[in-house]
């Protein structure tokens, strides 16, 4: 199985502060269709996780664009420019390239 | 717009069999593959599986064959995920997903 890898654990941060969480993936989530099914999700305390972004850098209609992916291959980052209060919870990563699909830890962000 | 709704919390004694329902609404049920994936309590999200309506075709991750069963009825745009001689170790939160859009999720619990 593919094994996904997120750091931090957590982050601590002030509303305004960008934010950077890192996914590394065991193997190549580049497929053979060319495309790269690496995804982003927020699950907030509570709730079921939401999606936010979508082959490393496609957001979703609604997510704000203080958000953004990057990376390729093996390696893969989530950035958020300037953290807001309805930001915190734990975002996972997940890989949709090979079966079975996998999932990062999660990076809990906490509001300082 | 494109809704998951999906049965409500299970309480089921050791041994026993769940059967849970997700059911899609605001696009063609058959269209779209659905997962299943499994949260266990505070911890990360696994892939239990994913169905094609339309077919009936499924995807496993090995951990969970024998474990559940994944059927559709197409007349309803229903998904349904079974679970099999439970224990413990499956008391979790289970979501269904088609990818971009989840559940609410379903609280299995088992105790006896």
């Amino acid at each position: 199985d593919v094994v996904m890898t997120q750091t931090p654990v957590s982050l601590s941060l002030a509303i305004g502060q960008p934010a950077s969480i890192s996914c590394k993936s065991s193997q190549s989530l580049l497929g053979t269709s060319g495309k790269t099914f690496l995804n982003w999700i927020l699950q907030r305390p509570g709730q079921s996780p939401k999606r936010l972004i979508y082959q490393v850098s496609k957001l979703y209609s609604e997510v704000p664009d203080r958000f953004s992916g990057s990376g390729s291959e093996t390696e893969f980052t989530l950035k958020i420019s300037r953290v807001e209060a309805e930001d915190l919870g734990v975002y996972y990563c997940w890989q949709g390239t090979h079966f079975p699909y996998t999932f990062g830890a999660g990076t809990k962000l906490e509001l300082k | 717009q494109v809704k998951l709704l999906q049965s409500g919390a299970a309480l089921v004694k050791p041994g026993a069999s769940v059967k849970m329902s997700c059911k899609a609404s605001g696009y063609t049920f058959t269209d779209y593959w659905v997962s299943w994936v499994k949260q266990s309590h505070g911890k990360s999200l696994e892939w239990i599986g994913e169905i094609y309506p339309n077919s009936g075709a499924t995807n496993f991750n090995e951990k969970f064959k024998g474990k559940a069963t994944l059927t559709v009825d197409k007349s309803t745009s229903t998904a349904y995920m079974e679970l099999s001689r439970l224990t413990s170790e499956d008391s979790a939160i289970y979501y269904c997903t088609r990818g971009a859009y989840w559940g609410q999720g379903t609280l299995v619990t088992v105790s006896s």
